[in-house]
Protein backbone atom coordinates (compact mmCIF):
# COMPACT_ATOMS: atom_id res chain seq x y z
CA UNK A 1 0.00 0.00 0.00
CA UNK A 2 1.26 3.24 -0.75
CA UNK A 3 1.14 6.05 1.91
CA UNK A 4 3.05 9.69 2.51
CA UNK A 5 4.72 11.23 5.62
CA UNK A 6 5.09 15.19 5.55
CA UNK A 7 7.31 15.84 8.34
CA UNK A 8 6.33 18.77 10.44
CA UNK A 9 2.65 19.53 10.65
CA UNK A 10 4.03 23.05 11.01
CA UNK A 11 6.78 25.26 9.70
CA UNK A 12 7.82 28.43 10.48
CA UNK A 13 9.95 30.59 8.62
CA UNK A 14 11.29 34.21 7.61
CA UNK A 15 10.60 36.32 4.73
CA UNK A 16 13.02 35.83 2.47
CA UNK A 17 14.38 32.69 3.78
CA UNK A 18 14.79 29.10 2.22
CA UNK A 19 11.48 27.35 2.56
CA UNK A 20 11.88 23.70 3.03
CA UNK A 21 9.15 21.11 3.38
CA UNK A 22 9.48 17.53 3.56
CA UNK A 23 7.88 14.12 2.04
CA UNK A 24 9.15 10.50 1.82
CA UNK A 25 6.63 8.10 0.07
CA UNK A 26 6.31 4.49 0.50
CA UNK A 27 5.48 3.00 -2.95
CA UNK A 28 5.15 -0.69 -4.07
CA UNK A 29 5.13 0.98 -7.95
CA UNK A 30 7.04 3.85 -9.36
CA UNK A 31 5.08 6.31 -7.89
CA UNK A 32 3.80 9.90 -9.14
CA UNK A 33 4.24 12.34 -6.58
CA UNK A 34 2.67 16.05 -6.11
CA UNK A 35 2.38 19.25 -4.12
CA UNK A 36 -0.64 20.98 -3.67
CA UNK A 37 -1.10 24.44 -1.78
CA UNK A 38 -4.40 25.06 0.32
CA UNK A 39 -4.96 28.83 0.85
CA UNK A 40 -7.51 29.81 3.75
CA UNK A 41 -10.66 28.90 2.51
CA UNK A 42 -9.99 27.39 -0.68
CA UNK A 43 -9.47 23.97 -2.84
CA UNK A 44 -6.18 23.03 -3.29
CA UNK A 45 -3.86 23.63 -6.36
CA UNK A 46 -1.30 21.74 -8.14
CA UNK A 47 2.07 22.93 -7.31
CA UNK A 48 3.96 20.57 -9.56
CA UNK A 49 4.25 17.15 -10.30
CA UNK A 50 6.78 14.16 -11.24
CA UNK A 51 5.67 11.49 -13.38
CA UNK A 52 9.09 10.45 -15.10
CA UNK A 53 11.73 11.95 -16.63
CA UNK A 54 13.70 15.39 -14.90
CA UNK A 55 13.67 14.42 -11.32
CA UNK A 56 14.11 17.89 -10.38
CA UNK A 57 10.81 19.21 -11.30
CA UNK A 58 9.80 23.36 -10.93
CA UNK A 59 6.60 24.44 -10.48
CA UNK A 60 4.38 27.93 -9.93
CA UNK A 61 5.31 30.81 -7.63
CA UNK A 62 9.19 29.62 -7.22
CA UNK A 63 8.83 26.28 -6.01
CA UNK A 64 10.63 23.22 -6.84
CA UNK A 65 10.91 19.77 -5.85
CA UNK A 66 13.11 16.50 -6.29
CA UNK A 67 12.49 13.25 -6.52
CA UNK A 68 14.86 10.96 -4.91
CA UNK A 69 14.47 7.42 -5.38
CA UNK A 70 16.56 6.26 -3.29
CA UNK A 71 15.82 8.23 -0.21
CA UNK A 72 12.20 7.88 -1.15
CA UNK A 73 12.11 11.11 -0.53
CA UNK A 74 10.54 14.18 -2.94
CA UNK A 75 10.85 17.62 -0.71
CA UNK A 76 9.81 21.06 -1.64
CA UNK A 77 11.95 23.91 -1.48
CA UNK A 78 11.63 27.67 -2.43
CA UNK A 79 14.93 30.37 -2.33
CA UNK A 80 13.40 32.97 -0.61
CA UNK A 81 10.02 32.43 1.36
CA UNK A 82 7.31 35.26 0.86
CA UNK A 83 4.60 36.51 2.99
CA UNK A 84 1.83 35.13 0.40
CA UNK A 85 3.56 31.82 0.32
CA UNK A 86 1.83 31.29 3.76
CA UNK A 87 -0.64 28.67 3.20
CA UNK A 88 -0.80 24.63 3.56
CA UNK A 89 0.53 22.21 1.69
CA UNK A 90 0.09 18.89 0.69
CA UNK A 91 2.43 16.13 -0.27
CA UNK A 92 0.54 12.92 -2.90
CA UNK A 93 1.54 10.02 -4.12
CA UNK A 94 -0.14 7.74 -6.87
CA UNK A 95 1.14 4.63 -8.43
CA UNK A 96 0.90 3.87 -12.25
CA UNK A 97 -3.07 2.78 -12.99
CA UNK A 98 -4.07 4.28 -9.91
CA UNK A 99 -6.78 7.14 -10.24
CA UNK A 100 -6.29 8.54 -6.73
CA UNK A 101 -4.01 10.44 -4.73
CA UNK A 102 -2.97 9.33 -1.26
CA UNK A 103 -2.42 12.30 0.61
CA UNK A 104 0.38 13.69 3.19
CA UNK A 105 -1.57 15.23 6.35
CA UNK A 106 0.20 18.45 5.51
CA UNK A 107 2.27 20.94 6.34
CA UNK A 108 1.04 24.55 7.61
CA UNK A 109 3.77 27.12 6.10
CA UNK A 110 4.25 30.73 8.50
CA UNK A 111 5.95 33.54 6.84
CA UNK A 112 6.80 36.20 9.53
CA UNK A 113 8.23 39.57 8.59
CA UNK B 1 -18.35 29.37 -15.79
CA UNK B 2 -15.81 27.09 -16.68
CA UNK B 3 -14.63 24.56 -13.89
CA UNK B 4 -15.46 22.94 -11.00
CA UNK B 5 -17.68 23.95 -8.45
CA UNK B 6 -19.74 22.41 -5.04
CA UNK B 7 -22.86 22.99 -3.49
CA UNK B 8 -23.94 24.16 -1.32
CA UNK B 9 -20.59 25.85 0.13
CA UNK B 10 -21.74 25.35 3.74
CA UNK B 11 -24.50 23.19 5.45
CA UNK B 12 -25.16 22.61 9.07
CA UNK B 13 -27.54 19.34 9.48
CA UNK B 14 -28.95 17.25 12.65
CA UNK B 15 -27.78 14.04 13.00
CA UNK B 16 -30.37 11.20 11.09
CA UNK B 17 -30.87 13.62 8.57
CA UNK B 18 -30.00 12.86 4.73
CA UNK B 19 -27.21 14.96 2.91
CA UNK B 20 -26.36 15.59 -0.31
CA UNK B 21 -23.47 17.16 -1.94
CA UNK B 22 -23.25 18.22 -5.17
CA UNK B 23 -20.56 18.52 -7.53
CA UNK B 24 -20.25 19.58 -11.31
CA UNK B 25 -17.67 19.80 -13.49
CA UNK B 26 -17.55 21.52 -17.15
CA UNK B 27 -14.29 19.42 -18.58
CA UNK B 28 -15.74 16.22 -19.43
CA UNK B 29 -13.42 14.86 -17.58
CA UNK B 30 -13.99 10.96 -17.12
CA UNK B 31 -12.82 10.76 -13.45
CA UNK B 32 -14.39 12.47 -10.07
CA UNK B 33 -13.36 11.78 -6.57
CA UNK B 34 -14.88 13.11 -3.23
CA UNK B 35 -12.14 13.92 -0.81
CA UNK B 36 -12.94 14.50 3.13
CA UNK B 37 -10.70 16.78 4.66
CA UNK B 38 -10.14 16.58 8.48
CA UNK B 39 -7.37 18.34 11.25
CA UNK B 40 -4.63 16.00 11.29
CA UNK B 41 -5.82 13.46 8.75
CA UNK B 42 -5.15 15.77 5.53
CA UNK B 43 -7.16 14.53 2.38
CA UNK B 44 -8.82 10.94 2.54
CA UNK B 45 -10.52 9.50 -0.14
CA UNK B 46 -14.43 8.68 0.16
CA UNK B 47 -15.08 7.50 -3.56
CA UNK B 48 -14.09 7.96 -7.00
CA UNK B 49 -15.31 7.46 -10.63
CA UNK B 50 -14.23 6.61 -13.51
CA UNK B 51 -17.23 7.17 -16.22
CA UNK B 52 -20.95 7.46 -15.89
CA UNK B 53 -22.19 4.54 -14.04
CA UNK B 54 -18.88 3.45 -12.81
CA UNK B 55 -18.28 4.00 -8.83
CA UNK B 56 -15.64 2.79 -6.59
CA UNK B 57 -14.87 2.86 -3.22
CA UNK B 58 -11.62 4.38 -1.63
CA UNK B 59 -10.60 4.53 2.00
CA UNK B 60 -13.64 5.45 4.16
CA UNK B 61 -16.80 5.41 2.28
CA UNK B 62 -18.82 3.84 5.52
CA UNK B 63 -22.30 6.30 5.64
CA UNK B 64 -21.72 7.36 2.35
CA UNK B 65 -23.47 6.79 -1.13
CA UNK B 66 -22.87 8.06 -4.45
CA UNK B 67 -24.47 8.29 -8.44
CA UNK B 68 -22.62 9.36 -11.23
CA UNK B 69 -25.91 9.08 -13.70
CA UNK B 70 -24.05 11.85 -15.79
CA UNK B 71 -20.35 12.49 -17.01
CA UNK B 72 -20.14 16.16 -15.64
CA UNK B 73 -22.02 15.71 -12.28
CA UNK B 74 -20.90 13.52 -8.77
CA UNK B 75 -23.70 13.77 -5.87
CA UNK B 76 -22.24 12.40 -2.48
CA UNK B 77 -25.24 11.59 -0.07
CA UNK B 78 -24.95 10.53 3.71
CA UNK B 79 -28.01 8.60 3.75
CA UNK B 80 -28.33 9.58 7.56
CA UNK B 81 -25.55 11.88 9.04
CA UNK B 82 -23.53 11.43 11.95
CA UNK B 83 -21.53 13.69 13.79
CA UNK B 84 -18.30 11.99 12.80
CA UNK B 85 -19.31 13.44 9.74
CA UNK B 86 -18.26 16.73 10.17
CA UNK B 87 -15.96 17.52 7.91
CA UNK B 88 -14.78 19.91 4.58
CA UNK B 89 -15.86 18.11 1.39
CA UNK B 90 -13.77 18.54 -1.76
CA UNK B 91 -14.63 17.25 -5.28
CA UNK B 92 -12.03 17.07 -8.11
CA UNK B 93 -11.97 15.64 -11.30
CA UNK B 94 -9.19 14.26 -14.07
CA UNK B 95 -9.08 12.97 -17.42
CA UNK B 96 -7.42 9.65 -15.96
CA UNK B 97 -3.58 9.02 -15.55
CA UNK B 98 -1.62 11.25 -14.34
CA UNK B 99 -3.62 14.33 -15.24
CA UNK B 100 -4.03 17.01 -12.69
CA UNK B 101 -6.70 16.70 -10.61
CA UNK B 102 -8.80 20.05 -10.32
CA UNK B 103 -10.44 20.60 -6.79
CA UNK B 104 -13.78 22.73 -6.43
CA UNK B 105 -13.51 25.39 -3.59
CA UNK B 106 -15.27 22.55 -0.77
CA UNK B 107 -18.70 22.27 1.36
CA UNK B 108 -18.10 22.67 5.03
CA UNK B 109 -20.89 20.56 6.68
CA UNK B 110 -21.07 20.58 10.27
CA UNK B 111 -23.58 17.51 11.85
CA UNK B 112 -25.04 18.86 15.02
Amino acid sequence: AQSVTQLGSHVSVSEGALVLLRCNYSSSVPPYLFWYVQYPNQGLQLLLKYTTGATLVKGINGFEAEFKKSETSFHLTKPSAHMSDAAEYFCAVSGEGEAALIFGKGTTLSVSS
Amino acid sequence: DAGITQSPRYKITETGRQVTLMCHQTWSHSYMFWYRQDLGHGLRLIYYSAAADITDKGEVPDGYVVSRSKTENFPLTLESATRSQTSVYFCASNGGGTDTQYFGPGTRLTVL
